[in-house]
C-alpha cells in the first residue's frame, strides 16, 4: 500500500468543525482512501472512504484533492466523543491489506 | 445489526503458556482479519481469511501463532507458547467483500498481558 502522512496531533473546540489532513503523494489510480478512528480502549471504527469524488455520510465528509495526492476528513461539529486517533489509509481495489500508520490524535476541548 | 464479537476481552498468562482468542464476524461477511496492536502503535495485520481459506498470513509468526476459520464463520487465533512481547490487543475484523472498496468492521479486541 502507498504511504500516507498525517500530523501527529490536532486540537479542536467542541461544536466547531475539524479538518484532518492526509498527504498521499504516491497514490495510484486504483487506491481507495479510507479513514478509521480509534477511541480509547476500543477497536478501530470505520468513518468513511472514497476513490476520486468527495463523499459524505452521517459521520463525516471526505474531501479529495483533484490530483488525489491529499485528502481531508471533515467533522462538521466536533463533540467530546470525537476525541480519538484518526487513521488515513490507502487500500488497493484488489488488495485486502490495510496498513495502519501512527494516525492523528484529535483532542476536543469543551 | 450485531457487530464483530470477540472473547475473552482480557487475558493474563505467564510466558510459555498457551492462549486462544475467539472471533465471530458480522453475519454474511466472507472476509475475516486478525490484527495485533501493541500499545502506542497502529494495528498490524497478522492473517486474513476469505471464507475458510487463508488469503495472507505473511506477517503471522508461524512458529508460535496459528489461526483457523472453520466453516467460514467463527475464527480462533492461538499463541503457543506465549512470549513477553506478545502482550498486545488482538483485534478481529470482518468485511462483506474483498479489496479497497469495502470497509472493515472491528471487534472490541482482546487485551493480552504476558507476565
Amino acid at each position: 500500500d502507498a504511504k500516507t502522512t498525517q500530523p501527529n496531533s490536532m486540537e479542536s473546540n467542541e461544536e466547531e468543525p475539524v479538518h484532518l489532513p492526509c498527504n498521499h503523494s504516491t497514490i495510484s489510480g486504483t487506491d481507495y482512501i479510507h479513514w478509521y478512528r480509534q477511541l480509547p480502549s476500543q477497536g478501530p471504527e470505520y468513518v468513511i472512504h472514497g476513490l476520486t469524488s468527495n463523499v459524505n455520510n452521517r459521520m463525516a465528509s471526505l474531501a479529495i484533492a483533484e490530483d488525489r495526492k491529499s485528502s481531508t476528513l471533515i467533522l462538521h461539529r466536533a463533540t467530546l466523543r470525537d476525541a480519538a486517533v484518526y487513521y488515513c489509509i490507502l487500500r488497493e481495489y484488489n488488495n485486502n491489506d490495510m496498513r495502519f500508520g501512527a494516525g492523528t490524535r484529535l483532542t476536543v476541548k469543551p | 445489526e450485531a457487530g464483530v464479537a470477540q472473547s475473552p476481552r482480557y487475558k493474563i498468562i505467564e510466558k510459555r503458556q498457551s492462549v486462544a482468542f475467539w472471533c465471530n464476524p458480522i453475519s454474511g461477511h466472507a472476509t475475516l482479519y486478525w490484527y495485533q496492536q501493541i500499545l502506542g502503535q497502529g494495528p498490524k495485520l497478522l492473517i486474513q481469511f476469505q471464507n475458510n481459506g487463508v488469503v495472507d498470513d505473511s506477517q503471522l509468526p508461524k512458529d508460535r501463532f496459528s489461526a483457523e476459520r472453520l466453516k467460514g464463520v467463527d475464527s480462533t487465533l492461538k499463541i503457543q507458547p506465549a512470549k513477553l512481547e506478545d502482550s498486545a490487543v488482538y483485534l478481529c475484523a470482518s468485511s462483506l467483500g474483498s479489496g479497497g472498496a469495502y470497509e472493515q468492521f472491528f471487534g472490541p479486541g482482546t487485551r493480552l498481558t504476558v507476565l
